[in-house]
C-alpha cells in the first residue's frame, strides 16, 4: 500500500526566512510525485511533478527536489501570499493516473 | 477559477437521508475524480470516471455511487448518510491521456462541503 509523510504538520515563518517541506514516500514503482497547494475553502490546486530521483522542478519561489524515499519543497525568501498547505501525493505502478495517495500535509504560515 | 464547476457549495443534511453532488470537468477534460477530505483522513481517492466508464475504484463506500453522463457531468450519490460522512468533497479532472504529459495533472474544484447532523 501506497504511503505518505509530510513533515511538518506545521511551520511558521518570518518573511524572508527560507526553509523545506519533507515528504516521505512508500511506493510499489513510482509512477509520479505531485506537489499541491491548498488555500483555506479551496481545492489543491497543482503545483508540480517529479518522476524520477534526481529531479528537480522550479516555479517562483518553490523549488521541489525528489530522492528515491523523499522529495522537498524547497522555499526560498517566502512572503505571506504563500501561506497555504502544501499537500504531496504519490502515484505507483499499476495504479490509475488520477488515484493518488496524498499525505496529511504542513500548513504553512509566513507572517509579514 | 479552476474551470472544475462543483455544487452544492454547502449542504447541511440529516442522518440517514441522501444526498447528491454534482461536478462539471473542465472544457475537454475526459476524466473525473472524486476525492474526500477529512480532518482525520486527510485527501482519500473515492472514484474515476473516464468518458462515461469507471476507471478506478479507492475506499468508496458501497452507499457511495457515482456516475458520469454523457455530457461528461459526474454526480456523486450519497445515501443512507452518518455522521462521518461529514467532509469536503472534491472533484478534480484531466484530459486523462498518457503517462507523462500534462494531461494528467488533476485540476480540482472547489469543493463541496457536506455536514450531517
Amino acid at each position: 500500500e501506497d504511503q505518505v509523510t509530510q513533515s511538518p504538520e506545521a511551520l511558521r515563518l518570518q518573511e524572508g526566512e527560507s526553509s523545506s517541506l519533507n515528504c516521505s514516500y512508500t511506493v510499489s514503482g513510482l509512477r509520479g510525485l505531485f506537489w499541491y497547494r491548498q488555500d483555506p475553502g479551496k481545492g489543491p490546486e497543482f503545483l508540480f511533478t517529479l518522476y524520477s530521483a534526481g529531479e528537480e522542478k522550479e516555479k517562483e519561489r518553490l523549488k521541489a527536489t525528489l530522492t528515491k524515499k523523499e522529495s522537498f519543497l524547497h522555499i526560498t525568501a517566502p512572503k505571506p501570499e504563500d501561506s497555504a498547505t502544501y499537500l504531496c501525493a504519490v502515484r505507483g505502478r499499476g495504479t490509475s493516473y488520477g488515484k493518488l495517495t496524498f499525505g496529511q500535509g504542513t500548513i504553512l504560515t509566513v507572517h509579514p | 477559477d479552476s474551470g472544475v464547476t462543483q455544487t452544492p457549495k454547502h449542504l447541511i443534511t440529516a442522518t440517514g437521508q441522501r444526498v447528491t453532488l454534482r461536478c462539471s470537468p473542465r472544457s475537454g477534460d475526459l476524466s473525473v475524480y472524486w476525492y474526500q477530505q477529512s480532518l482525520d483522513q486527510g485527501l482519500q481517492f473515492l472514484i474515476q470516471y473516464y468518458n462515461g466508464e469507471e476507471r478506478a475504484k479507492g475506499n468508496i463506500l458501497e452507499r457511495f455511487s457515482a456516475q458520469q453522463f454523457p455530457d461528461l457531468h459526474s454526480e456523486l450519490n450519497l445515501s443512507s448518510l452518518e455522521l462521518g460522512d461529514s467532509a469536503l468533497y472534491f472533484c478534480a479532472s484531466s484530459a486523462g491521456t498518457g503517462v507523462r504529459s500534462g494531461a494528467n495533472v488533476l485540476t480540482f474544484g472547489a469543493g463541496s462541503r457536506l455536514t450531517v447532523l
